[in-house]
């Protein structure tokens, strides 16, 4: 099984909310990411957690905020977006660090910041 | 230079026919190869990873990998039109960290009925 499900699947926001992205994976992989993907260009690394803790933060905006509460899941806390910002939010894990490390996606978050 | 690059495309083939996609990278270093396959609005899913030089065949797909050259290419067999998709080259780069890819652009594949 290499299933990661994310949560909502469509969320519209206006710039003044907070909401949360809600990631979970249930094959003991040890490192969790999450990417956001503009439409026509590739996935963009945010942020990456390896055992529970933070471990990279690609310089991404402070109304972005990352939380790993437990091995499996894997939240992305939104607040006073902006329209940019809307874009497909992509979460991934992967078992472990290592030459072989292969990432799994989850099937994503369309959100839209109005 | 990009660290991975990949023709943009559209690429277009009839169904039946071999679709080749190509990926070159920049670091000589790196060690890890994957291919992902993306439709419209949805998100990326893994068809097949190399670590090796040669190929590596799984069904109607055909990974190849040289190191040497700094290529790693995509063969697609008995294309159907349910393979039009864009797919992403991404690459396990040596000198960043062990655990962030680098995507190419992607190559969007139309297979004509």
């Amino acid at each position: 099984d290499t299933e990661v499900t994310q949560t909502p699947k469509h969320l519209v926001m206006g710039m003044t909310n907070k909401k949360s992205l809600k990631c979970e994976q249930h094959m003991g992989h040890r490192a969790m990411y999450w990417y956001k993907q503009k439409a026509k260009k590739p996935p963009e690394l945010m942020f990456v957690y390896s055992y529970e803790k933070l471990s990279i933060n690609e310089s991404v905006p402070s109304r972005f905020s990352p939380e790993c509460p437990n091995s499996s899941l894997l939240n992305l806390h939104l607040h006073a977006l902006q329209p940019e910002d809307s874009a497909l939010y992509l979460c991934a894990s992967s078992q472990e660090v290592g030459a072989g490390d292969t990432q799994y996606f989850g099937p994503g978050t369309r959100l839209t910041v109005l | 230079q990009k660290e991975v690059e990949q023709n943009s495309g559209p690429l277009s083939v009839p169904e039946g026919a071999i679709a080749s996609l190509n990926c070159t990278y920049s670091d000589r270093g790196s060690q890890s190869f994957f291919w992902y396959r993306q439709y419209s609005g949805k998100s990326p899913e893994l068809i097949m990873f190399i670590y090796s030089n040669g190929d590596k065949e799984d069904g109607r797909f055909t990974a190849q990998l040289n190191k040497a050259s700094q290529y790693v290419s995509l063969l697609i067999r008995d294309s159907q039109p349910s393979d039009s998709a864009t797919y992403l080259c991404a690459v396990k780069l040596s000198g960043g960290s062990a655990r962030q890819l680098t995507f190419g652009s992607g190559t969007q594949l139309t297979v004509l009925p």
